[in-house]
């Protein structure tokens, strides 16, 4: 399974953009990229996903690289309930098709009002 | 909808116990996941079942067996508890396989004395 490098923490000021970097330099064509947060104390919940080209929803937008070896999750205006740890993954929906989602270390943002 | 849910929240065992922890969801989703996190360290997957009456093994399925006798359930057992099995357990579930979230529990905060 390819892997995923991320920083360990970052803090950002409240109401201002935050930009979540991950490197995945040996991404495979099959390979999706997702994001994922953790709440204190509450299980990960679905931020977004993309393949090849920029995705934007209601949380945050995902620019990818034109060579898909590295991805920017975006919060456009973080709130301190954006405090969280956030997950870069790399899912791979050919051949083994089980959809386990594998998990790093992740990056632990602070928000600072 | 209430999604995912677990039961129990909490849960104290003795070395050498047994239990089972349940995960139920109300989405319809045929792909299952149990996962495990240690205090400071991303999620790891013990076992998954991609449909009724099927279950296979994750990154760290020893110690623990799983079953999915009916769609909506998928159970966690714990045979005879170490005190390396204290953790957090995370049940997910998805609709898809490759792509597409996952939805997870609040979690089971389970310690083995």
């Amino acid at each position: 399974d390819a892997k995923t490098t991320q920083p360990n923490s970052m803090e950002s000021n409240e109401e201002e953009p935050v930009h979540l970097p991950c490197n995945h330099s040996t991404i495979s064509g099959t390979d999706y990229i997702h994001w994922y947060r953790q709440l204190p104390s509450q299980g990960p919940e679905y931020v977004i996903h993309g393949l090849t080209s920029n995705v934007n929803n209601r949380m945050a937008s995902l620019a990818i690289a034109e060579d898909r070896k590295s991805s920017t999750l975006i919060l456009h205006r973080a709130t301190l309930r954006d405090a969280a740890v956030y997950y870069c993954i790399l899912r791979d929906f050919g051949s083994s098709n089980t959809g386990k989602l594998i998990f790093g270390q992740g990056t632990t943002l602070q928000v600072k009002p | 909808n209430a999604g995912v849910t677990q039961t129990p929240k909490f849960r104290v065992l003795k070395t050498g116990q047994s239990m089972t922890l349940l995960c139920a969801q109300d989405m319809n989703h045929e792909y299952m996941y149990w996962y495990r996190q240690d205090p400071g360290m991303g999620l790891r997957l013990i076992h998954y079942s991609v449909g009724e009456g099927t279950t296979a093994k994750g990154e760290v399925p020893d110690g623990y067996n799983v079953s999915r006798l009916k769609k909506q359930n998928f159970l966690l057992g714990l045979e005879s508890a170490a005190p390396s099995q204290t953790s957090v357990y995370f049940c997910a579930s998805s609709l898809t396989s490759g792509f597409g979230e996952q939805y997870f529990g609040p979690g089971t905060r389970l310690t083995v004395t």
